[in-house]
C-alpha cells in the first residue's frame, strides 16, 4: 500500500513569493490533514478536510495559507506571499473514517515538505 | 501553558538500559492517547495507543493516568535503533491531535 506522498520534499524561495505543497494521502482515506513544525516547536495542526470539506481549520495562521483538496482525492496548500514565519516543515496526513475505531483517530503521515522562505 | 508537555531530553542511555518518558496534557476532555516515534529529518509514525488500562508492545510499555493527565511510556532493553524523538500525542476529541515537542533518545553502545 503506497503511503502518504508530499511535493515537493523541500523548496526554497524569496519572501514574498508563491509557494505550494502537495499531499497525496493513502487511497480510500476520507480525512486528510495538514500538520506544521516550525523550527524549535512542537508539530501544531493547522486543518483537517473529510472528503472536500474542510471539518476544522483553526490552525491555520491567517489568510496568506489556501487549502483545498478538489474531488476529495489530493490537496495542496498554497501560502501566498510566503513570509520568513512560514519556513518549516509542513505535513500531511490521512486516516480512515475514525468513526469505525472508537474515536481513536490514527494518523499516517507522509514525509513532509520543507520550506525554507529567505 | 502548552496543552502537552514533555521533557525534550536528550536522555543518554546504554544499551540493554530501560528507560521512561513521562508527558503531561491540559485538556482533561482528551480522549485518546498515542506515543509517535519521529526519526531525524522523518515523519512521526505511531509507536503505539496508550489506553486506560495499560498496553505493552514487545519491549514498550504505556500507561495512563486520567486523574493526574499523564502518561509514560517504558522501553526495555535499549537497542541503538530506538534512538529516535518520542512525541507524546493527545486528541482532544475533535479529529485533532495535539503534539508535545518530544524527548530524544540517544542509546549507545
Amino acid at each position: 500500500e503506497a503511503g502518504v506522498t508530499q511535493f515537493p520534499s523541500h523548496s526554497v524561495i524569496e519572501k514574498g513569493q508563491t509557494v505550494t505543497l502537495r499531499c497525496d494521502p493513502i487511497s480510500g482515506h476520507d480525512n486528510l490533514y495538514w500538520y506544521r513544525r516550525v523550527m524549535g516547536k512542537e508539530i501544531k495542526f493547522l486543518l483537517h478536510f473529510v472528503k472536500e470539506s474542510k471539518q476544522d481549520e483553526s490552525g491555520m495562521p491567517n489568510n496568506r495559507f489556501l487549502a483545498e483538496r478538489t474531488g476529495g482525492t489530493y490537496s495542496t496548500l498554497k501560502v501566498q506571499p510566503a513570509e520568513l514565519e512560514d519556513s518549516g516543515v509542513y505535513f500531511c496526513a490521512s486516516s480512515q473514517d475514525y468513526r469505525g475505531t472508537g474515536g481513536a483517530n490514527v494518523l499516517t503521515f507522509g514525509a513532509g515538505s520543507r520550506l525554507t522562505v529567505l | 501553558r502548552k496543552e502537552v508537555e514533555q521533557d525534550p531530553g536528550p536522555f543518554n542511555v546504554p544499551e540493554g538500559a530501560t528507560v521512561a518518558f513521562n508527558c503531561t496534557y491540559s485538556n482533561s476532555a482528551s480522549q485518546s492517547f498515542f506515543w509517535y516515534r519521529q526519526d531525524c529529518r522523518k515523519e512521526p509514525k505511531l509507536l503505539m495507543s496508550v489506553y486506560s488500562s495499560g498496553n505493552e508492545d514487545g519491549r514498550f510499555t504505556a500507561q495512563l493516568n486520567r486523574a493526574s493527565q499523564y502518561i509514560s511510556l517504558l522501553i526495555r532493553d535499549s537497542k541503538l535503533s530506538d534512538s529516535a524523538t518520542y512525541l507524546c500525542v493527545v486528541n482532544t476529541g475533535f479529529q485533532k491531535l495535539v503534539f508535545g515537542t518530544g524527548t530524544r533518545l540517544l542509546v549507545s553502545p
